[in-house]
C-alpha cells in the first residue's frame, strides 16, 4: 500500500525557517517524481515544487522561488522541503504528492500544517 | 505561466442530478489535465487523468472530456458521497497550476 507521511510542520515566526519531510513507503520511491502542494486555510490548492526521480529536474512556483528548496534522499525514501524567509502568506497545509508516469498526482499524504505568525 | 479557470465556483445540486464543471486553460495544454476531488480536512483524490482517463477505483459516473483549452468534468448522477470540492490541474508545463476549485453543495 502506497503511503506518504508528512512531518515537520508547526508555528514559526515571520522570517524564520522550517524543514518539512515526507516519508514514502509501499512503492519504489526512486522511480517517481514528487511534489509539494499547499493549501492556505479556506483556499484552493497551490502547486509549490516538483523534483524528478533522480533530482535532475527541480521546479518551483514563483511565489516560493529563492526561499524554498526541494530535495530527496532515495536511499531513505524521503522527500524534503526546506522553507526559509517564511511569510504570513506561506501559512498552509503542505501536502506531498507522487506523480504518476504522466504527471498527474495519484497519491497524496495527509498534510502537515505550517503557521507563520508572530 | 498557464492559468486555469474553473466555473462555476459553487454549484448547488440534488442527488441524482447531472453535474458539469468546466475548466479553461490560458493556452493549449493538449490533454494534460487532471481532476481531483477534495473533502473537508482530507487530501485531494485523483479522479481523472489525461483529460478523460478514469483513475482505478473511481466510479464510472465520473467522466472527463476536452482537449486544448476547454475541459469538462461530468458526474452523471450525483450521489451523496460526491458533495465536495473539485479541482482541475494542468501538467503540460513544469508549473503545475490548479484551477480555483468548484464546490458542489446540496441544493
Amino acid at each position: 500500500e502506497v503511503q506518504l507521511v508528512e512531518s515537520g510542520g508547526g508555528l514559526v515566526k515571520p522570517g524564520g525557517s522550517l524543514r518539512l519531510s515526507c516519508a514514502a513507503s509501499g512503492f519504489t520511491f526512486s522511480s517517481y517524481s514528487m511534489n509539494w502542494v499547499r493549501q492556505a486555510p479556506g483556499k484552493g490548492l497551490e502547486w509549490v515544487s516538483s523534483i524528478s526521480s533522480s533530482s535532475s529536474y527541480i521546479y518551483y512556483a514563483d511565489s516560493v522561488k529563492g526561499r524554498f528548496t526541494i530535495s530527496r534522499d532515495n536511499a531513505k525514501n524521503s522527500l524534503y522541503l526546506q522553507m526559509n524567509s517564511l511569510r504570513a502568506e506561506d501559512t498552509a497545509v503542505y501536502y506531498c504528492a507522487r506523480d504518476d508516469s504522466l504527471g498527474a498526482k495519484d497519491y497524496w499524504g495527509q498534510g502537515t500544517l505550517v503557521t507563520v505568525s508572530s | 505561466d498557464i492559468q486555469m479557470t474553473q466555473s462555476p465556483s459553487t454549484l448547488s445540486a440534488s442527488v441524482g442530478d447531472r453535474v458539469t464543471i468546466t475548466c479553461r486553460a490560458s493556452q493549449s495544454i493538449s490533454s494534460w489535465l487532471a481532476w481531483y476531488q477534495q473533502k473537508p480536512g482530507k487530501a485531494p483524490k485523483l479522479l481523472i487523468y489525461k483529460a478523460s482517463s478514469l483513475e482505478s477505483g473511481v466510479p464510472s459516473r465520473f467522466s472527463g472530456s476536452g482537449s486544448g483549452t476547454e475541459f469538462t468534468l461530468t458526474i452523471s448522477s450525483l450521489q451523496p458521497d460526491d458533495f465536495a470540492t473539485y479541482y482541475c490541474q494542468q501538467y503540460n508545463s513544469y508549473s503545475r497550476t490548479f484551477g480555483g476549485g468548484t464546490k458542489v453543495e446540496i441544493k
